[in-house]
């Protein structure tokens, strides 16, 4: 297996755009969870999905940010319209039994908004 | 909500040295997670842990339930061990992480 494959590695764009970022999850995993990382917060949990549905959204910043999950092999997280406080490192990560089975981390997307 | 503490935040060392990372959470949980992460890389679950002690190569992870505490020891430490090592564990009731801050290892030549 390739792992889970993020994408794009690196995005610039400029405020006001909308910005996907995209994950396909490791096969056969039924989690997905989207993380976000910053020099001054770290790692934060955004949403996650159990079997493709929602389970808990509560760490997405505002309702500029959405996220999809429309089959167990895609996913998608996104911005509009994009800020420079959005900028960081935003990694997918997916795993068996709800993460019982330990995590597997994309390489993440480095967005810089500008 | 658990809170994760981790220690030290920084660590400088000579190669060849034995390393040890330490992390504190304040809630019980069912296991816990160390990450890797290189710089300007992706993040790497090095061991998923419950009880007692795993070892992977030079890698050594141990937990302590009834403590609420866990280390992680490198032994022979090499100058690609250099890297940022992140505790993390359950939310209480939930299935998402929480993130200790993470120490910062570098390992001189």
């Amino acid at each position: 297996d390739a792992g889970v494959i993020q994408s794009p590695r690196h995005e610039v764009t400029e405020m006001g755009q909308e910005v996907t970022l995209r994950c396909k999850p490791i096969s056969g995993h039924n989690s997905l969870f989207w993380y976000r990382q910053t020099m001054m917060r770290g790692l934060e949990l955004l949403i996650y999905f159990n079997n493709n549905v929602p389970i808990d959204d509560s760490g997405m910043p505002e309702d500029r940010f959405s996220a999809k999950m429309p089959n167990a092999s895609f996913s998608t997280l996104k911005i509009q319209p994009s800020e420079p406080r959005d900028s960081a490192v935003y990694f997918c990560a997916s795993s068996l039994r709800n993460g019982a089975g330990g995590y597997t981390f994309g390489s993440g997307t480095r967005l810089t908004v500008v | 909500k658990n809170e994760v503490e981790q220690s030290p935040q920084n660590l400088t060392a000579q190669e060849g040295e034995f390393i040890t990372i330490n992390c504190s959470y304040s809630v019980g949980i069912s296991a816990l997670h160390w990450l890797q992460q290189h710089p300007g890389g992706g993040i790497v679950s090095l061991f998923m842990l419950s009880s007692g002690k795993k070892k992977h190569g030079r890698l050594i992870a141990t937990i302590n339930i009834q403590e609420k505490h866990s280390s992680l020891h490198i032994t022979a430490s090499h100058p690609r061990d250099s890297a940022v090592y992140i505790c993390a564990v359950p939310e209480e009731g939930a299935q998402k992480l929480v993130f200790g801050q993470g120490t910062r290892l570098t390992i001189n030549p």
